[in-house]
C-alpha cells in the first residue's frame, strides 16, 4: 500500500523556538495533504488543508500564521510551528491523498510527530 | 455537516471474547464510513471501510463492520479478540461527492486483558 513517511518522530524544542515537520507520500504523489493534531485521549482535529502549488486552507480557530504548512512538491509537504509554547506541545499527524483519485479513496497516514515544547 | 459519535471511551475485555465498538454518525447526505486503528505513539492505520455495496465490510484480521442505514451505525465486531488488537479506534465518515476530509469520532480505547 502507499506509504507516507513523516518525520521526525519526536522533537523536543524550546519555547519560542520553531519547529518543523516534514510529511513525504514516497510511493506516489499527493495532490492533498491534511494536517490534523491531537490531545491525549481525543479525536483527530483537521488543522489545515494543504493543495500542491496553492495556499493551504485553514481549520477555524487554527492560527495561520503560526502553523505555516507549505506543499511545494506532490510528495512533499511541511508544517512549521512557529514561536512554540508549551500549549503547542502534542501528536501532530499527516495524511496523503493520491493525486488524480476519487473522493472515495482512502487519505494514508503518516505516523505522527509527537511535539514536546519546554 | 456529518458528525461521528463513539459512545464508548474505553472497552475492557478478555482475550479470546468476542468485542464491539460502537460508531453512529450523522450527515444529511450518503456517506462513505471508515474504522481506523492507532497503536501507540502512531499515526492511523486504515482497518475497513464502506463505500457501496454489501454492508458487512471485513478486514485481514478478523474485524467486521456492518453499514446500518436505518440505524445510521457502523458497528465494529470481532469474535475472538488478542493481546495485539489492543489499541484505539477511530471511526470516521466522508460525505460521498465532497472532498474526503473525513470527520472522526473521538475513539475507543480496546484493552484486551489476558
Amino acid at each position: 500500500g502507499a506509504v507516507v513517511s513523516q518525520h521526525p518522530s519526536r522533537v523536543i524544542c524550546k519555547s519560542g523556538t520553531s519547529v518543523k515537520i516534514e510529511c513525504r507520500s514516497l510511493d506516489f504523489q499527493a495532490t492533498t495533504m491534511f494536517w490534523y493534531r491531537q490531545f491525549p485521549k481525543q479525536s483527530l482535529m483537521l488543522m489545515a488543508t494543504s493543495n500542491e502549488g496553492s495556499k493551504a486552507t485553514y481549520e477555524q480557530g487554527v492560527e495561520k500564521d503560526k502553523f505555516l504548512i507549505n506543499h511545494a512538491s506532490l510528495t512533499l509537504s511541511t508544517l512549521t510551528v512557529t514561536s512554540a509554547h508549551p500549549e503547542d506541545s502534542s501528536f501532530y499527524i499527516c495524511s496523503a491523498r493520491e493525486a488524480g483519485t476519487g473522493s472515495n479513496t482512502e487519505a494514508f497516514f503518516g505516523q505522527g510527530t509527537r511535539l514536546t515544547v519546554v | 455537516a456529518q458528525s461521528v459519535t463513539q459512545l464508548d471511551s474505553q472497552v475492557p475485555v478478555f482475550e479470546e471474547a468476542p468485542v464491539e465498538l460502537r460508531c453512529n454518525y450523522s450527515s444529511s447526505v450518503s456517506v462513505y464510513l471508515f474504522w481506523y486503528v492507532q497503536y501507540p505513539n502512531q499515526g492511523l492505520q486504515l482497518l475497513l471501510k464502506y463505500l457501496s455495496g454489501s454492508t458487512l465490510v471485513e478486514s485481514i484480521n478478523g474485524f467486521e463492520a456492518e453499514f446500518n442505514k436505518s440505524q445510521t451505525s457502523f458497528h465494529l465486531r470481532k469474535p475472538s479478540v488478542h493481546i495485539s488488537d489492543t489499541a484505539e479506534y477511530f471511526c470516521a465518515v466522508s460525505e460521498k461527492g465532497g472532498s474526503y476530509i473525513p470527520t472522526f469520532g473521538r475513539g475507543t480505547s480496546l484493552i484486551v486483558h489476558p
